[in-house]
């Protein structure tokens, strides 16, 4: 079984300021990061899926980028707004696998505080 | 179109009851799997199928069985209920990841399952 560590496990940060968390992974044999956003009573929602070292990407105020050589992501939210707060999960496939086998971490879970 | 819909969205089960939880999507994705979240826990895969006539177990397969013999649906199975079962299911979909495309998951929006 794949260890996919997150941290911190929650975070309670004021509207407007920026923050940051993590997700580690086995080094070995990478094939892809996953990131999902999962709000309160609802289903995840991906965020991003990346496949390559150094990749970043951005979707409006939310960024992430990739080590696969050390095995980790980071998930950077520029001024948040009350309804960043959710769970946020990364997820990855075992060696010779993708997709259809994610194992995810236990989440970030993100509260912003108006 | 309606993505990956489940059913029923609750569901209280007596222990050793047999149930099927319901999963359809209507984006001809060839993978589906089913996950289970518990208090503490990450998402954990109960099975998952790579297309029809294909399934296989993931991390957490005893007392659950699956079928794929359609493309949209992927039903899940519990044969009898045990209150070990008691979580939130969720079932997903994506386009296979073959020939270097990672298609992200798409999750219905779970079935709350207790178990007396």
């Amino acid at each position: 079984i794949l260890n996919v560590e997150q941290s911190p496990q929650s975070l309670h940060v004021q509207e407007g300021d920026s923050t940051n968390f993590t997700c580690s992974f086995p080094s070995s044999n990478f094939y892809a990061l996953h990131w999902y956003r999962w709000e309160t009573a609802k289903s995840p929602k991906a965020l991003f899926v990346m496949t390559l070292n150094g990749d970043e990407k951005k979707k409006g105020r939310i960024s992430a980028t990739l080590n696969t050589k050390e095995g980790y992501s980071y998930l950077y939210i520029k001024g948040s707004q009350p309804e960043d707060s959710a769970t946020y999960l990364c997820a990855f496939p075992p060696p010779n696998f993708g997709n259809e086998k994610l194992t995810f971490g236990t989440g970030t879970r993100l509260t912003i505080i108006p | 179109n309606a993505g990956v819909t489940q059913t029923p969205k609750f569901q209280v089960l007596k222990t050793g009851q047999s149930m099927t939880l319901q999963c359809a999507q209507d984006m001809n994705h060839e993978y589906m799997s089913w996950y289970r979240q518990d208090p503490g826990m990450g998402l954990r895969l109960i099975h998952y199928s790579v297309g029809a006539g294909i399934t296989d177990q993931g991390e957490v397969p005893n007392g659950y069985n699956v079928s794929r013999s359609t493309t949209e649906d992927f039903p899940l199975r519990l044969l009898s209920a045990a209150p070990s079962q008691t979580s939130v299911y969720f079932c997903a979909s994506s386009y296979s990841s073959g020939g270097g495309v990672n298609s992200p998951l798409h999750f219905g929006n779970g079935t709350r399952l207790t178990v007396t």
